[in-house]
Protein backbone atom coordinates (compact mmCIF):
# COMPACT_ATOMS: atom_id res chain seq x y z
CA UNK A 1 0.00 0.00 0.00
CA UNK A 2 1.28 3.39 -0.91
CA UNK A 3 1.42 5.84 2.02
CA UNK A 4 2.97 8.73 2.61
CA UNK A 5 3.35 10.04 6.56
CA UNK A 6 4.28 13.95 7.25
CA UNK A 7 5.67 15.02 10.74
CA UNK A 8 7.96 18.10 11.84
CA UNK A 9 4.87 20.41 12.22
CA UNK A 10 5.08 22.80 15.12
CA UNK A 11 4.29 25.97 16.36
CA UNK A 12 7.51 28.31 15.56
CA UNK A 13 7.48 32.08 16.12
CA UNK A 14 7.64 34.66 13.23
CA UNK A 15 11.06 34.63 11.80
CA UNK A 16 12.08 30.83 12.66
CA UNK A 17 12.78 27.81 11.27
CA UNK A 18 11.08 24.46 10.65
CA UNK A 19 11.65 20.97 8.88
CA UNK A 20 8.94 19.31 7.28
CA UNK A 21 9.46 15.54 6.45
CA UNK A 22 7.35 13.10 4.59
CA UNK A 23 8.30 9.53 4.74
CA UNK A 24 7.02 7.24 2.20
CA UNK A 25 6.53 3.37 1.83
CA UNK A 26 5.05 1.20 -0.72
CA UNK A 27 6.34 2.69 -4.44
CA UNK A 28 9.70 2.87 -5.75
CA UNK A 29 10.23 6.44 -3.99
CA UNK A 30 13.16 7.40 -6.51
CA UNK A 31 11.33 7.12 -9.44
CA UNK A 32 9.05 9.54 -8.70
CA UNK A 33 8.50 13.79 -8.48
CA UNK A 34 7.31 14.67 -5.00
CA UNK A 35 5.58 18.29 -4.16
CA UNK A 36 4.57 19.89 -1.07
CA UNK A 37 1.24 21.57 -1.29
CA UNK A 38 -0.52 23.82 1.81
CA UNK A 39 -3.85 24.51 3.03
CA UNK A 40 -4.48 27.38 5.77
CA UNK A 41 -7.05 26.61 7.75
CA UNK A 42 -10.65 27.43 6.12
CA UNK A 43 -8.73 28.25 2.86
CA UNK A 44 -7.99 26.77 -0.17
CA UNK A 45 -4.95 24.92 -1.63
CA UNK A 46 -1.50 25.91 -2.41
CA UNK A 47 1.27 24.50 -4.27
CA UNK A 48 4.70 24.97 -2.60
CA UNK A 49 7.07 23.33 -3.83
CA UNK A 50 8.15 20.19 -6.06
CA UNK A 51 11.13 17.84 -6.51
CA UNK A 52 12.22 15.36 -9.20
CA UNK A 53 12.82 11.58 -8.92
CA UNK A 54 16.66 12.69 -8.68
CA UNK A 55 16.55 16.06 -6.82
CA UNK A 56 18.26 17.85 -9.91
CA UNK A 57 15.22 19.54 -10.61
CA UNK A 58 13.33 21.88 -7.55
CA UNK A 59 10.20 24.41 -8.07
CA UNK A 60 9.10 26.60 -5.67
CA UNK A 61 6.31 29.14 -5.17
CA UNK A 62 6.75 32.54 -5.42
CA UNK A 63 5.28 33.28 -2.07
CA UNK A 64 8.12 30.61 -0.49
CA UNK A 65 10.83 31.34 -3.11
CA UNK A 66 14.04 32.46 -1.16
CA UNK A 67 12.50 31.12 2.24
CA UNK A 68 12.04 27.33 1.37
CA UNK A 69 13.93 24.37 0.26
CA UNK A 70 13.15 21.01 -0.66
CA UNK A 71 15.28 17.92 -0.43
CA UNK A 72 15.21 14.33 -0.66
CA UNK A 73 17.16 11.57 0.04
CA UNK A 74 16.23 8.55 -1.44
CA UNK A 75 18.52 5.93 0.33
CA UNK A 76 15.25 6.98 3.14
CA UNK A 77 12.73 7.34 1.28
CA UNK A 78 11.94 10.29 2.72
CA UNK A 79 11.19 13.93 1.25
CA UNK A 80 11.82 17.24 3.65
CA UNK A 81 11.00 20.90 3.17
CA UNK A 82 13.66 23.88 5.28
CA UNK A 83 11.56 26.09 6.15
CA UNK A 84 13.30 29.66 7.17
CA UNK A 85 12.02 33.24 7.79
CA UNK A 86 8.81 31.84 9.03
CA UNK A 87 5.71 34.26 8.70
CA UNK A 88 2.27 34.41 9.99
CA UNK A 89 0.78 33.56 6.34
CA UNK A 90 2.70 30.76 6.46
CA UNK A 91 0.36 28.82 8.86
CA UNK A 92 -1.10 25.85 7.40
CA UNK A 93 -1.57 22.04 6.62
CA UNK A 94 1.82 20.68 4.72
CA UNK A 95 1.06 18.11 2.85
CA UNK A 96 3.34 15.62 0.78
CA UNK A 97 2.03 14.26 -2.24
CA UNK A 98 3.56 12.51 -4.94
CA UNK A 99 3.38 14.01 -7.98
CA UNK A 100 2.84 12.11 -11.50
CA UNK A 101 2.30 12.70 -15.51
CA UNK A 102 4.76 14.55 -17.94
CA UNK A 103 4.69 17.39 -20.21
CA UNK A 104 1.70 19.54 -20.39
CA UNK A 105 0.31 17.52 -17.52
CA UNK A 106 1.03 16.66 -13.93
CA UNK A 107 -0.88 15.75 -10.95
CA UNK A 108 -0.71 14.36 -7.11
CA UNK A 109 -1.91 11.24 -6.03
CA UNK A 110 -2.15 10.23 -3.37
CA UNK A 111 -1.50 12.33 -0.87
CA UNK A 112 -0.28 12.47 3.08
CA UNK A 113 -2.45 13.44 5.75
CA UNK A 114 -0.67 16.58 6.45
CA UNK A 115 1.54 18.16 9.11
CA UNK A 116 0.51 21.30 10.76
CA UNK A 117 3.12 24.49 10.92
CA UNK A 118 1.28 27.45 12.87
CA UNK A 119 3.48 30.74 13.08
CA UNK A 120 1.41 33.30 15.64
CA UNK A 121 1.22 36.63 13.79
CA UNK B 1 -5.89 35.55 -5.47
CA UNK B 2 -6.00 31.99 -7.05
CA UNK B 3 -5.09 31.63 -10.63
CA UNK B 4 -7.45 29.51 -11.89
CA UNK B 5 -11.47 30.98 -10.74
CA UNK B 6 -13.99 28.37 -9.42
CA UNK B 7 -17.65 29.39 -8.44
CA UNK B 8 -17.31 29.25 -4.24
CA UNK B 9 -20.47 27.16 -4.05
CA UNK B 10 -23.00 25.13 -6.06
CA UNK B 11 -25.76 23.13 -4.94
CA UNK B 12 -28.45 20.13 -6.20
CA UNK B 13 -30.78 18.05 -5.35
CA UNK B 14 -30.35 14.50 -4.58
CA UNK B 15 -30.40 12.83 -7.84
CA UNK B 16 -29.63 15.61 -10.42
CA UNK B 17 -26.31 17.02 -12.06
CA UNK B 18 -24.11 19.44 -11.29
CA UNK B 19 -21.47 21.55 -13.11
CA UNK B 20 -18.64 22.50 -11.46
CA UNK B 21 -16.63 25.16 -13.41
CA UNK B 22 -13.11 26.35 -13.66
CA UNK B 23 -11.72 29.63 -15.68
CA UNK B 24 -8.07 30.18 -16.37
CA UNK B 25 -6.23 32.16 -19.40
CA UNK B 26 -3.81 31.52 -21.95
CA UNK B 27 -1.18 31.01 -19.90
CA UNK B 28 -2.55 27.76 -18.14
CA UNK B 29 -5.36 26.11 -19.30
CA UNK B 30 -5.70 28.01 -22.72
CA UNK B 31 -1.67 27.10 -22.84
CA UNK B 32 -2.78 23.19 -23.58
CA UNK B 33 -2.25 22.26 -20.12
CA UNK B 34 -4.17 19.67 -18.73
CA UNK B 35 -6.76 20.27 -15.79
CA UNK B 36 -7.03 17.69 -12.54
CA UNK B 37 -10.09 17.67 -10.54
CA UNK B 38 -9.28 16.66 -6.05
CA UNK B 39 -12.25 15.87 -3.65
CA UNK B 40 -11.82 17.02 -0.76
CA UNK B 41 -13.58 16.08 2.96
CA UNK B 42 -13.77 18.14 6.14
CA UNK B 43 -10.47 17.25 8.18
CA UNK B 44 -9.19 14.92 5.23
CA UNK B 45 -6.58 14.98 2.58
CA UNK B 46 -7.36 15.90 -1.33
CA UNK B 47 -8.39 13.05 -3.24
CA UNK B 48 -7.49 12.87 -7.30
CA UNK B 49 -10.72 13.04 -8.71
CA UNK B 50 -9.74 13.29 -12.64
CA UNK B 51 -6.53 13.59 -14.29
CA UNK B 52 -5.17 14.66 -17.83
CA UNK B 53 -8.81 16.44 -18.34
CA UNK B 54 -11.27 13.35 -18.59
CA UNK B 55 -9.38 10.80 -17.28
CA UNK B 56 -10.64 8.88 -13.75
CA UNK B 57 -8.10 7.17 -11.55
CA UNK B 58 -8.96 3.31 -10.56
CA UNK B 59 -12.01 3.29 -8.13
CA UNK B 60 -13.64 7.06 -8.97
CA UNK B 61 -17.23 6.99 -9.85
CA UNK B 62 -18.31 6.89 -13.52
CA UNK B 63 -20.93 9.92 -12.08
CA UNK B 64 -17.85 11.97 -12.03
CA UNK B 65 -16.40 13.29 -15.16
CA UNK B 66 -14.33 15.85 -16.86
CA UNK B 67 -14.07 17.90 -19.53
CA UNK B 68 -11.90 21.26 -21.12
CA UNK B 69 -12.21 23.83 -23.81
CA UNK B 70 -10.34 26.77 -24.54
CA UNK B 71 -9.22 28.28 -21.63
CA UNK B 72 -11.61 26.25 -19.23
CA UNK B 73 -12.68 23.12 -17.53
CA UNK B 74 -15.26 22.04 -16.13
CA UNK B 75 -16.20 18.95 -13.62
CA UNK B 76 -19.74 17.34 -13.87
CA UNK B 77 -21.32 15.05 -10.94
CA UNK B 78 -23.98 12.89 -12.26
CA UNK B 79 -26.82 11.07 -10.04
CA UNK B 80 -25.91 13.64 -6.89
CA UNK B 81 -25.46 11.64 -3.75
CA UNK B 82 -25.28 13.31 0.09
CA UNK B 83 -21.80 11.39 0.09
CA UNK B 84 -20.84 13.74 -2.52
CA UNK B 85 -20.77 17.10 -0.23
CA UNK B 86 -17.62 17.93 -0.36
CA UNK B 87 -15.05 20.65 -1.27
CA UNK B 88 -13.35 20.12 -5.05
CA UNK B 89 -10.41 21.81 -6.17
CA UNK B 90 -8.84 22.17 -10.32
CA UNK B 91 -5.56 22.09 -10.81
CA UNK B 92 -3.52 23.06 -14.10
CA UNK B 93 0.14 24.23 -14.45
CA UNK B 94 0.68 28.29 -15.19
CA UNK B 95 3.90 29.05 -17.25
CA UNK B 96 3.96 32.52 -16.22
CA UNK B 97 4.39 31.32 -12.81
CA UNK B 98 6.32 28.65 -13.99
CA UNK B 99 4.17 25.60 -11.05
CA UNK B 100 1.66 24.42 -10.57
CA UNK B 101 -1.92 26.11 -9.76
CA UNK B 102 -5.28 26.05 -8.27
CA UNK B 103 -9.00 26.95 -8.21
CA UNK B 104 -9.95 28.33 -4.96
CA UNK B 105 -12.45 25.58 -4.50
CA UNK B 106 -15.84 25.27 -5.05
CA UNK B 107 -18.11 23.61 -1.89
CA UNK B 108 -20.93 21.19 -3.28
CA UNK B 109 -24.63 21.27 -0.91
CA UNK B 110 -26.53 18.60 -2.22
CA UNK B 111 -30.19 19.46 -1.03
Amino acid sequence: EVQLVESGGAMVQPGGSLRLSCAASGFTFGNNAMSWVRQAPGKGLEWVSSISGSGATKNYAGSVKGRVTVSRDNSRNTLYLQMNSLRGDDTALYYCATQLGGYLTNWFDPWGQGTLVTVPS
Amino acid sequence: QPVLTQPPSVSGASGQRVLISCTGNSSNIGAGYDVQWYQQFPGTAPKLLIYGNVNRPSGVPDRFSGSKSGTSASLAITGLQTDDEADYYCQSHDRSVKGVVFGGGTKLTVL
